[in-house]
């Protein structure tokens, strides 16, 4: 079965130094996500993307976050100046269509860690 | 998104049925019921939705009440596999956000 990717599986960041986080998204999937889940907190939604542009993003997705689909199969999550706060388990999420009877499809995520 | 309602946790001994409720009592007639699950250290997985009938695929049942004020998933033969936290969720069809929200959660643990 198809499946979502995301790379790395851990990654450790000081403060203040640029983070990408890589996904490979389901291959004919149009809608992409990401989402973020604080360690014993809730899963929260950070931003939507489709036809190369943002479709929504949450508040948590301030000017210090960034997407991009570089080629035709990867989706990235670039944060430029991490906080502590960052830390986080990042997951990316991929559907073949929106609307609210199409499931989203989400990767193991990456533990992301600020020092 | 209308507001669910589920336990915090439940309990099952392995190869037994299991029943993890929901309560969505300002559904509206719009909102679809989707449940998600979260095995330890993984992503959410998508389970099933349903609208208003019982729905049934090759991991879960969904049972919907007749006024779909509540719902209820059926795991029918837990596994220790199946130990994880499940979502609840209702997607509205009339909206156009793309988002899931996620509550806290059903945690269930299956007892060998």
């Amino acid at each position: 079965e198809p499946e979502v990717t995301q790379t790395p599986s851990h990654q450790v960041t000081q403060m203040g130094q640029e983070v990408i986080l890589r996904c490979v998204p389901i291959s004919n999937h149009l809608y992409f996500y990401w989402y973020r889940q604080i360690l014993g907190q809730k899963v929260e939604f950070l931003v939507s993307f489709y036809n190369n542009e943002i479709s929504e993003k949450s508040e948590i997705f301030d000017d210090q976050f960034s997407v991009e689909r570089p080629d035709g199969s990867n989706f990235t999550l670039k944060i430029r100046s991490t906080k502590l706060e960052d830390s986080a388990m990042y997951f990316c999420a991929s559907s073949d269509r929106t609307g609210s009877n199409q499931p989203q499809h989400f990767g193991d995520g990456t533990r992301l860690s600020i020092l | 998104d209308a507001k669910t309602t589920q336990p915090n946790s439940m309990e099952s001994n392995e190869e037994e049925p299991v029943h993890l409720p929901c309560n969505h009592s300002t559904i509206s007639g719009t909102d679809y019921i989707h449940w998600y699950r979260q095995l330890p250290s993984q992503g959410p997985e998508y389970v099933i939705h349903g609208l208003t009938s019982n729905v049934n695929n090759r991991m879960a049942s969904l049972a919907i009440a007749e006024d779909r004020k509540s719902s209820t998933l059926i795991l029918h033969r837990a596994t220790l596999r199946d130990a994880a936290v499940y979502y609840c969720i209702l997607r509205d069809v009339m909206d156009s956000s793309y988002k899931l929200i996620f509550g806290s959660g059903t945690r269930l643990l299956v007892r060998p």
